[in-house]
């Protein structure tokens, strides 16, 4: 059964620091890995998708890696700002089941000024 | 842009009385969703509906029916809630299921059983 694992839970730290969220998944055979946002109260919100076949993808400040080989994905965040203190999430595609996302239970940020 | 709405956006209820839960997209998705969140445990999936007319059951559907009414509308509905019901509910949809577009996600809907 495939489980995802995002370490750390939480994470504080100041303005300006360049951060790496971690993402682990147990079965290799993936589809397409996607990371999100959540902000308190609100819904989630797609950053990246990386399909199985890529190695990263970037979008402004944030880069996101897959190594399938490893079930790792991490998340690169430049330059943090307090606006982006969220909780992110990331969630894999399996291949044999690609109706289904399977979530990690995601790492709370705070950036502080 | 609405996206994905959600109605309502939060509910108390005692045990053993029912309600549904409202979705609809206006993204002209085929795939619809709905996932809870819980504490500690991420997101799992209670139902999805690949196309019009189709649903099928996901990680946790015990407790739990839906209708995909239309395109647009795809509905989660409690006939018995029970405390262990408590949970954030959110819709999402997608352009299809084969996996390769990102999904959409409603606010949310807070469900309270008291």
């Amino acid at each position: 059964k495939q489980e995802v694992t995002q370490i750390p839970a939480a994470l504080s730290v100041p303005e300006g620091e360049n951060l790496v969220l971690n993402c682990s998944f147990t079965d290799s055979a993936i589809y397409n890995l996607q990371w999100f946002r959540q902000d308190p109260g609100k819904g989630l919100t797609s950053l990246l998708l990386i399909q199985s076949s890529q190695r990263e993808q970037t979008s402004g400040r944030l880069n996101a890696s897959l190594d399938k080989s490893s079930g790792r994905s991490t998340l690169y965040i430049a330059a943090s700002q307090p606006g982006d203190s969220a909780t992110y999430l990331c969630a894999v595609r399996e291949v044999y089941n690609t109706d289904k996302l399977i979530f990690g239970t995601g790492t709370r940020l705070q950036v502080f000024p | 842009n609405a996206g994905v709405t959600q109605t309502p956006k939060f509910q108390v209820l005692k045990t053993g009385q029912s309600m549904t839960l409202q979705c609809a997209q206006d993204m002209n998705h085929n795939s619809m969703y709905w996932y809870r969140q819980d504490p500690g445990m991420g997101l799992r999936l209670i139902y999805y509906s690949a196309s019009e007319g189709t649903t099928d059951k996901g990680e946790v559907p015990n407790g739990y029916n839906v209708s995909r009414l239309n395109k647009r509308e795809f509905s989660l509905r409690l006939e018995s809630a029970a405390p262990s019901q408590t949970s954030v509910y959110f819709c999402a949809s997608s352009r299809d299921g084969t996996g390769a577009n990102v999904l959409t996600f409603g606010a949310g809907s807070r469900l309270t059983v008291l």
